[in-house]
């Protein structure tokens, strides 16, 4: 059964910290999405990786295939980085995690 | 380069009545993807269309819901009949081919009464 798991489900930190969110998933994938959806409702695709690390500004998504593992890593946070982040396994379609609920404090 | 169109953006339907919900991929994208997300839960794959074919619809309900993606014009959602449970954002997504990366939309948020 494909399944997706993401943790925490909820997190608070104050701005400047440094964020993981993880991401782990029941079997093989052919890549791995990380999705932000802001209050409003709307999501961005924020990454697509099927192997090794990508970055974009502040952010940085790991996956390692072996461990069946994905990180999303938010560098120097911000108030306004505050969202759902969502990591989606690309099995036959996506599959997607509850999402971890991220606040950032001033 | 737009990105990717959905209308309307709210819809209010009363029970019985009929919802049509509409997507208009990006410039260049034959694949559509629609989802649902209801109130409090996660995304949840329904629909998976190219042109004029219906891919995989297994997450699709076995009634009253219907997609279409024809050769001209936009993808269709339709979900005949509502009921409150039906209450939800539903999301498209369109991509360049089956695993290129996908391109969501502002998301229809649909309210039975």
């Amino acid at each position: 059964k494909n399944e997706v798991e993401q943790s925490p489900q909820n997190l608070t930190a104050q701005e400047g910290e440094f964020i993981t969110i993880n991401c782990s998933y029941s079997v093989g994938i052919s890549a791995l999405h990380w999705l932000q959806q802001h209050p409003g409702g709307g999501i961005v695709s924020l990454f697509m990786l099927s192997s090794g690390k990508k970055k974009h500004g502040r952010l940085i998504a790991t996956i390692n295939i072996q461990e069946k593992h994905s990180s999303l890593h938010i560098t120097a946070s911000h108030p306004r980085d505050s969202a759902v982040y969502i990591c989606a396994a690309h099995f036959d379609g996506l599959t997607f995690g509850k999402g971890t609920h991220l606040i950032i404090q001033p | 380069n737009a990105g990717v169109m959905q209308n309307p953006r709210h819809l209010v339907r009363r029970r019985g009545q009929e919802a049509r919900l509409r997507c208009s991929p990006m410039k260049g994208h034959s694949h559509v993807y629609w989802y649902r997300q209801l109130p409090e839960e996660g995304l949840k794959f329904m629909v998976y269309l190219q042109k004029e074919n219906i891919i995989d619809e297994s997450g699709m309900p076995k009634e009253r819901f219907s997609a279409e993606f024809p050769k001209e014009g936009p993808s269709i959602l339709r979900i005949q009949q509502v009921v409150r449970g039906d209450s939800a954002a539903y999301f498209c997504a369109s991509s360049y081919g089956n695993g290129y990366e996908q391109y969501f939309g502002p998301g229809t948020r649909l309210t039975v009464t």
